[in-house]
């Protein structure tokens, strides 16, 4: 595509509740990483994919947070039994080459409230 | 410490001037070096990168860089209130992910 395509924009979520977030990136990028925007901060990396490999994972605050890319196209983070220091803007990225080489494109993020 | 530090301002600029925006990293194998915008509820746009040490220009941009100091700065010549947006100073290591600052608020005044 395009651009970097991410759903849901808006996502409200029970204490509890998993929830699921989408990312398409850039046509033929190859790699893609999520990062987590609170207010008034700058984005926390949470994980990175090379194609369909995770190569680091370092960021995922605790074990109720996955994420995938399996054919190393679009990437889908999940988050199990969410809790309210969950809320916050999930942003993916991608660019063409390993790392951000170039920098990222990024995608208009999924922004997560939990109640 | 962060790794990534930015002065969170505001920075108030009158339109026209020259807005500077300043970065200080701590990791001395940092290779990359990035500046983001970003609107407010909006994602984060590149401006510029740099690699290496000196001035690197683009249109009103220049993003300086000086590794000796671990210091990287964003000039704006002829600001626009167009401009008023948060500046996100990221840092790379070389491949992976990039480290980002808290970003500095610039409002450029009409």
């Amino acid at each position: 595509g395009a651009g970097v395509s991410q759903s849901p924009r808006y996502k409200v979520a029970k204490r509890g509740q998993d929830v699921a977030l989408r990312c398409d990136p850039i046509s033929g990028h190859v790699s893609l990483f999520w990062y987590q925007q609170a207010l008034g901060q700058g984005p926390e990396f949470l994980t990175y994919f090379q194609n369909e490999a995770q190569l680091d994972k370092s960021g995922l605050p605790s074990d109720r947070f996955f994420a995938e890319r399996p054919e190393g196209s679009v990437s889908t983070l999940k988050i199990q039994r969410t809790q309210q220091e969950d809320s916050a803007v999930y942003l993916c990225a991608s660019s063409p080459g390993p790392g951000p080489s170039i920098g990222y494109t990024f995608g208009s993020g999924t922004r997560l409230t939990v109640v | 410490q962060k790794e990534v530090e930015q002065n969170s301002g505001p920075l108030s600029v009158p339109e026209g001037a020259i807005a500077s925006l300043n970065c200080t990293y701590s990791d001395r194998g940092s290779q990359s070096f990035f500046w983001y915008r970003q609107y407010s509820g909006k994602s984060p746009e590149l401006i510029m990168f740099i690699y290496s040490n000196g001035d690197k220009e683009d249109g009103r941009f220049t993003a300086q860089l000086n590794k000796a100091s671990q210091y990287v700065s964003l000039l704006i010549r002829d600001s626009q209130p167009s401009d008023s947006a948060t500046y996100l100073c990221a840092v790379n290591m070389g491949a992976g992910k990039s480290t980002f600052g808290d970003g500095t608020t610039l409002t450029v005044k009409p």
